[in-house]
């Protein structure tokens, strides 16, 4: 099916530092999603974002919804070791009628890994 | 709020046996429940979505009499591997979706190792 294109794969990066990833896609999304799964669990949602040109900030993480509906990118400022983990972005795009379905089309996924 | 658990965590089965995971919204009401399987170090591939009271609608390749999905409230739906085999190990991962732009929530997985 239809994936997210996600970069960087993977990233090694020191303590302290800041991380950027990011997701693009050939199809317009409504909503983009930001998940990170720790090891052996299921995915906690980070951010969502619901507007195009939408900032939005958790703590030290801050997305963007892409002006063109196409991309968003997640920033991650002062990286700590427990940022440890696979981030993904989720794109959902709305039917005809203006409702959602509520699917969500995944990334392949950016694996953090940070060195103390 | 919007807390998914999904059990077992873990489970270890022989061959042939037939295995069900559980999926309950425990501070909402889900429209929707939505089932994934995960391999290692990749992403979450979609198996089926689930509507209370009605029947779950599969992707493309997986086949709906290997894994049984019921749906019997807005708090709870199961999936079933029937006669479980080495190649449906996996980690299996159900969301919860309460409608329109909302996020979905997502359980903690249950790691499914058939030997």
């Amino acid at each position: 099916g239809q994936q997210l294109n996600q970069s960087p794969q993977s990233m090694f990066i020191q303590e302290g530092e800041d991380v950027s990833m990011n997701c693009t896609s050939s199809s317009i999304f409504n909503t983009w999603l930001w998940y990170k799964q720790d090891p052996g669990e299921g995915p906690v949602l980070l951010i969502a974002l619901y507007k195009a040109g939408e900032l939005t900030s958790n703590g030290r993480l801050t997305a963007q919804f892409g002006i063109t509906r196409k991309d968003s990118f997640l920033n991650i400022s002062a990286s700590i070791p427990s940022d440890v983990g696979i981030y993904f972005c989720a794109g959902q795009s709305l039917n005809a009628g203006g409702t959602s379905y509520g699917k969500l089309t995944f990334g392949q996924g950016t694996i953090l890994t940070v060195h103390p | 709020g919007a807390v998914v658990s999904q059990h077992p965590s873990w489970v270890i089965c022989k061959s042939g046996t037939s295995v069900k995971i559980e999926c309950r919204s425990l501070d909402f009401q889900a429209t929707t429940m939505f089932w994934y399987r995960q391999f290692p170090k990749q992403s979450l591939m979609l198996m089926a979505t689930s509507n209370e009271g009605s029947k779950a609608t599969y992707e493309q390749g997986v086949e709906k009499d290997k894994f049984l999905i019921n749906h019997a409230s807005l708090t709870l739906s199961t999936l079933t591997v029937t006669s479980a085999h080495p190649e449906d190990s996996s980690f299996y991962i159900c969301s919860a979706w309460t409608g329109n732009r909302q996020p979905q929530h997502f359980g903690d997985g249950t790691r499914l190792s058939i030997l």
